[in-house]
């Protein structure tokens, strides 16, 4: 089943801009991750963020996690063509390599 | 360093036949995951490997669904008879360990007629 849903499912913005996608979560989690899948390819992971810290950066992608609400947010900055795809969030909630939950998805589409 | 490597990577056969899924993992990682992806249900874990040992196969659909580890560099999922159901996309990963970030392949998009 899935712990995590990602929120807008769709998203479309202009070359430059900056794209949020958020991601709410139900469980306790050990860490939330966030992966990148292009069309027709694997998922990418990007980054992973610790309960125990609230703001991490990796170049352009900023990601927070707010566990008292249960959500997190990816923030990509100047916004490129090639970021275009999906965007997924994956919750481990420990107890096993089982225990990462991926949710459905945000697409987001970059237009030039 | 060569990432997951899964074949085929489109498969199309008739309902009724066999079809085996295969997968070489990351080497040296120890944790080798099976996942199918639909537009319906998302991602699903099938089943996941710790050093060749299944360990939760929980999420496998029916037992028509059969996955196996011989060794740290191959895994093969299998579904006899297949259905049309059973079209997806298939994923396998793999990981360092149960926590670490897991390594996608490129996928086996299967279509079942």
């Amino acid at each position: 089943s899935q712990q995590g849903e990602e929120d807008p499912q769709a998203l479309s913005i202009q070359e430059g801009e900056n794209a949020t996608m958020n991601c709410s979560y139900k469980t306790s989690i050990n860490n939330l991750q966030w992966y990148r899948q292009n069309s027709g390819r694997g998922l990418v992971h990007l980054i992973l963020i610790r309960s125990n810290e609230r703001e991490k950066h990796s170049g352009r992608l900023r990601v927070t996690l707010d566990t008292s609400k249960k959500s997190s947010s990816l923030l990509i900055t100047a916004s490129r063509a090639a970021d275009t795809a999906s965007y997924f969030c994956a919750s481990y909630s420990g107890g096993g390599a089982d225990g990462l939950t991926f949710g459905k998805g945000t697409h987001l589409i970059i237009q030039p | 360093d060569a990432g997951v490597i899964q074949s085929p990577r489109h498969e199309v056969t008739e309902m009724g036949q066999e079809v085996t899924l295969r997968c070489k993992p990351i080497s040296g990682h120890d944790y080798l995951f099976w996942y199918r992806q639909t537009m319906m249900r998302g991602l699903e874990l099938l089943i996941y490997f710790n050093n060749n040992v299944p360990i939760d196969d929980s999420g496998m659909p029916e037992d028509r669904f059969s996955a196996k580890m011989p060794n740290a560099s191959f895994s093969t999922l299998k579904i006899q008879p297949s259905e049309p159901r059973d079209s997806a996309v298939y994923f396998c990963a793999s990981s360092w360990t149960g926590v670490q970030p897991q390594h996608f392949g490129d996928g086996t998009r299967l279509s079942i007629l």
